[in-house]
């Protein structure tokens, strides 16, 4: 049973260029959750997923930053027109249902913005 | 503050030895989870608890939870090289599936 799948492992962008992060949950999860990671620090809540809904994006940014989870295929955090400071460890957890505590973390995906 | 504070931040201990590290919290609870991250990795979920369980144990790792101090422990026994990582803990405490975590403790095991 595959884990999480997170693709890129590491991506480099220069500032203003588009980064466009995948992640492919487990067999069998419907949720998918974002967290970003700054250098040093713990993760920080950005959005939860399920199947073709936002649930929560409290922790996103207002601006440049978009998440989708289509029916078919990987969820994907959109970052438009990065900036420096947008370099981060960005991971993807899953988990079967809204009543299951336990997420799990995908490997992650490295941004550095030159 | 973040919720979810580990103390110590650094540990460097020697192989064999026990670790302790804590963590706290502000706000009333679900559950509070325990995860290590090795360096430049994803993070492995290691143990949960509830918020009406006192203690857990799961092989050489053990956690407390006293809901009272809002705080939490976890102890590795018998520490080896590979319990070195970074262990973050980390709250449901918004009660809607995003997890709120601590900066981490970073141990160090010496062999």
């Amino acid at each position: 049973n595959a884990g999480v799948m997170q693709n890129p492992r590491h991506l480099v962008r220069r500032r203003g260029q588009e980064a466009r992060l995948r992640c492919s949950p487990m067999k069998g999860h419907s949720h998918v959750y974002w967290y970003r990671q700054l250098p040093e620090e713990g993760l920080k809540f950005m959005v939860y997923l399920q199947k073709e809904n936002i649930i929560d994006e409290s922790g996103m940014p207002k601006e440049r930053f978009s998440a989708e989870f289509p029916k078919e295929g990987p969820s994907i955090l959109r970052i438009q027109q990065v900036v420096r400071g947008d370099s981060a460890a960005y991971f993807c957890a899953s988990s079967p249902g809204t009543r299951t505590d336990t997420q799990y973390f995908g490997p992650g995906t490295r941004l550095t913005v030159l | 503050s973040q919720q979810g504070e580990e103390d110590p931040q650094a540990l460097s201990i020697q192989e064999g030895e026990n670790a302790t590290m804590n963590c706290s919290y502000k706000t009333s609870i679900n559950n509070l989870q325990w995860y290590r991250q090795n360096s430049g990795r994803g993070l492995v979920h290691l143990i949960l608890i509830r918020s009406n369980e006192r203690e857990k144990h799961s092989g050489r790792l053990r956690v407390t939870l006293d809901t009272s101090k809002k705080s939490s422990s976890l102890l590795i026994t018998a520490s080896r090289a590979a319990d070195t990582a970074s262990y973050f803990c980390a709250t449901d405490y918004y009660g809607n599936n995003r997890l709120a975590f601590g900066k981490g403790n970073q141990v160090v095991v010496i062999p």
